[in-house]
């Protein structure tokens, strides 16, 4: 079946880069999502990509896709410790382009 | 624009009882879906409403149902509620049409089933 599989936790120290990597399986995806949820708060998108694009840049923020090896990342320079939050990847279910797949979300700490 | 709105924030319930939740979609948006999140399961999929109509379904028993307001607004409702079902559960609003599927996210409710 479908999976969106990340690693749970990274730590940074801040004003160094973070790189959060996704993994996917539905090579037909049209769009991949980053959001970001802050503690006791809803998801935020924090950006996306179109899946005929290799990076996306917006701001501090970088997002490469591989579409050969079906990897994502999500780079985050100068973090702060704003940043901290948990960061979802997802794509959208390869039968149905309503309903969208998850990861179990990665946990960013930032240490002054 | 005002943002996705959910209530109540928090709820306690105890077992067997029922509960309603509540969502009002961004103005404009006639989409709205449901999602309950868990630390060890993360993010799953519960329904979708569109223009009043369930268009998607996730893996959840009967217990958990919605429906969809002519104004759009959503309401979730869990019967015969389980320890299980503690969750934090988030709705979405977007505008339904195809394309791209940018989903807006209310803060949640926080059930809780004592």
């Amino acid at each position: 079946g479908e999976d969106v599989e990340q690693s749970l936790f990274l730590s940074v120290r801040e004003g160094d880069s973070s790189v959060i990597n996704c993994t996917y399986t539905d090579s037909s995806s049209t769009y991949l999502y980053w959001y970001k949820q802050e503690p006791g708060a809803g998801l935020q998108l924090l950006t996306y990509i179109f899946s005929n694009m290799d990076m996306k840049q917006d701001q501090r923020l970088t997002v490469l896709l591989n579409k050969k090896d079906k990897h994502l990342s999500l780079r985050i320079a100068d973090t702060q410790t704003g940043d901290s939050a948990i960061y979802f990847c997802a794509e959208p279910n390869a039968g149905n382009n309503r309903k969208l797949i998850w990861g179990l979300g990665t946990s960013l700490a930032v240490n002054p | 624009k005002a943002g996705v709105t959910q209530t109540p924030r928090y709820l306690i319930k105890t077992r067997g009882q029922q509960v309603t939740l509540s969502c009002s979609p961004i103005s404009g948006h006639r989409s709205v879906s449901w999602y309950q999140q868990t630390p060890g399961q993360g993010l799953q999929f519960l329904f979708e409403y569109f223009s009043e109509t369930q268009r998607n379904k996730g893996n959840f028993p009967g217990r958990f149902s919605g429906r969809q307001f002519s104004n759009s607004r959503s309401e979730m409702n869990v019967s015969t509620l389980e320890l299980g079902d503690s969750a934090l559960y988030l709705c979405a609003s977007s505008s339904g049409l195809a394309g791209n599927n940018e989903q807006f996210f209310g803060p949640g409710t926080r059930l809780t089933v004592l």
